[in-house]
């Protein structure tokens, strides 16, 4: 079945610290990535998304670009800030037939930035 | 626009009890999805509901069930809880044959 791995978190950074968070996938067809971020007691909020290979998704800074040849969709960030503190959650969407797309998600980074 | 919602908040139960419940999709959306996030993990899928019918099922046994209305809003209902099911429950909203889903802020369910 379709999976994501993510990077095994917490990743505690200064402020102003490049970001990376790493997301490969294994899926059949061609799904669309996305990444959701989680800040504490809420709901998922998407941040950035890409339906084919080779797109690049982008919001607030943050960067992902889907890698076919790589199965790849990892999260970067030039400058981090303290309000990036948050859970990230990296997902595939599979279409499950009968016009249902069905969100397969990674365990989460949790990320903490300090000043 | 009204973005998706969901009640109750928080909700303690005890084993084997019954639990519902319930999401407001957001407006112009007419598919309600389902996910399980255990503490520490992320959200799993459980069922998606369009026109009033499951369309699309996780890996969850049947006493997990559901019910969408024609207002596109819907349940999710726990039958017989075990101590596993504890978890923040969330519902998503989207447009038939979209892959994107937003999300409601959850329910914290907490079983006794």
């Amino acid at each position: 079945g379709d999976s994501v791995t993510q990077m095994e978190g917490p990743v505690t950074l200064s402020e102003e610290a490049f970001l990376t968070i790493n997301c490969t996938y294994t899926a059949t067809g061609y799904p669309s990535l996305f990444w959701y971020v989680q800040y504490p007691g809420e709901g998922l909020q998407l941040l950035l998304k890409a339906t084919k290979a080779d797109d690049k998704g982008s919001n607030k800074g943050f960067e992902a670009t889907y890698r076919k040849e790589t199965t790849s969709f990892h999260l970067e960030k030039g400058s981090v800030q303290v309000s990036d503190s948050a859970v990230y959650f990296c997902a595939l969407s599979a279409y499950s037939g009968a016009g249902s797309y069905q969100l397969t998600f990674g365990k989460g980074t949790k990320l903490s930035v300090i000043p | 626009e009204t973005g998706v919602t969901q009640s109750p908040t928080h909700l303690i139960k005890t084993r084997g009890q019954q639990v519902t419940l319930r999401c407001s999709s957001q407006s112009g959306h007419n598919t309600v999805s389902w996910y399980q996030q255990a503490l520490g993990q992320g959200p799993q899928f459980i069922f998606q509901y369009y026109r009033e019918e499951e369309n699309g099922r996780g890996n969850f046994p049947p006493r997990f069930s559901g019910l969408q209305f024609p207002n596109y809003s819907s349940e999710l209902n726990v039958n017989a809880l075990e101590l596993d099911d504890s978890a923040l429950y969330l519902c998503a909203s989207s447009s038939f044959d979209s892959n994107e889903q937003f999300f409601g802020p959850g329910t914290r369910l907490t079983v006794l």
